[in-house]
């Protein structure tokens, strides 16, 4: 059974540019969940995809967006990046829309700086 | 809206000895909880979880951790510290409705001292 696959690892971009980040969910699971985690702070939740439809949203605003596609992989877009979105992203997949029997599997993050 | 406050952002603590990780939550309604540990550039790993029934959970690695309703807390306990459990340690509620988002606290460096 694989686990949570992100893609890339490390990224640094420029102050105005925009970034894709990639999630492979574990087999099975049919809900990813994108966490910000700034230095020295716990994650955020940012937003979660269930069958491939937006199911909640955190304070982040709509530079931030994502999406899920028909083999539950995920995508998260930040467009016009700031200084302040350098952080580790996590993916977080899950079974039936995030039950909290099932649990979730974190992926190991992607850690973007934004120069 | 609920919240989570992890009362020590850093715990020194001797190989061996027993610690307590402290978090307390607040939210007008039922929740579920957690505690994650996260390794050195790695992403979260869950130690247990709390939804429903005994108070007293066991989870991996030899942690367990207790709920108390009254007091809103949700203490995270091992007897006997070893060296690999230096690590950051978060605690998280989720509500057990409505949105699935789940929110955790600033975290809690452990370290661990031969």
């Amino acid at each position: 059974e694989t686990g949570v696959t992100q893609s890339p690892t490390h990224l640094i971009k420029t102050r105005g540019q925009q970034v894709t980040l990639r999630c492979s969910s574990q087999s099975g699971h049919n809900t990813v969940s994108w966490y910000q985690q700034a230095l020295g702070q716990g994650p955020q939740f940012i937003f979660q995809y269930y069958r491939e439809e937006e199911n909640g949203r955190g304070n982040f605003p709509p530079r931030f967006s994502g999406l899920q596609f028909p083999n539950y992989s995920s995508e998260l877009n930040v467009n016009a990046l700031e200084l302040d979105d350098s952080a580790l992203y996590l993916c977080a997949s899950s079974l039936a829309g995030g039950a909290p029997g099932y649990g979730y599997t974190f992926g190991s993050g992607t850690r973007l700086t934004v120069v | 809206a609920q919240s989570v406050t992890q009362l020590d952002s850093q715990v020194p603590v001797f190989e061996e000895a027993p610690v307590e990780l402290r978090c307390n939550y607040s939210s007008s309604v039922s929740v579920y909880l957690f505690w994650y540990v996260q390794y050195p550039n790695q992403g979260l790993q869950l130690l247990l979880k709390y939804l429903s029934g005994s108070t007293l959970v066991k989870g991996i690695n030899g942690f367990e951790a207790e709920f108390n309703k009254s007091q809103t807390s949700f203490h995270l306990r091992k007897p006997s510290v070893h060296i690999s459990d230096t690590a950051e340690y978060f605690c998280a509620v989720r509500l057990n409705q409505g949105a699935q988002k789940l929110v955790f606290g600033q975290g809690t460096r452990l370290t661990i001292n031969p």
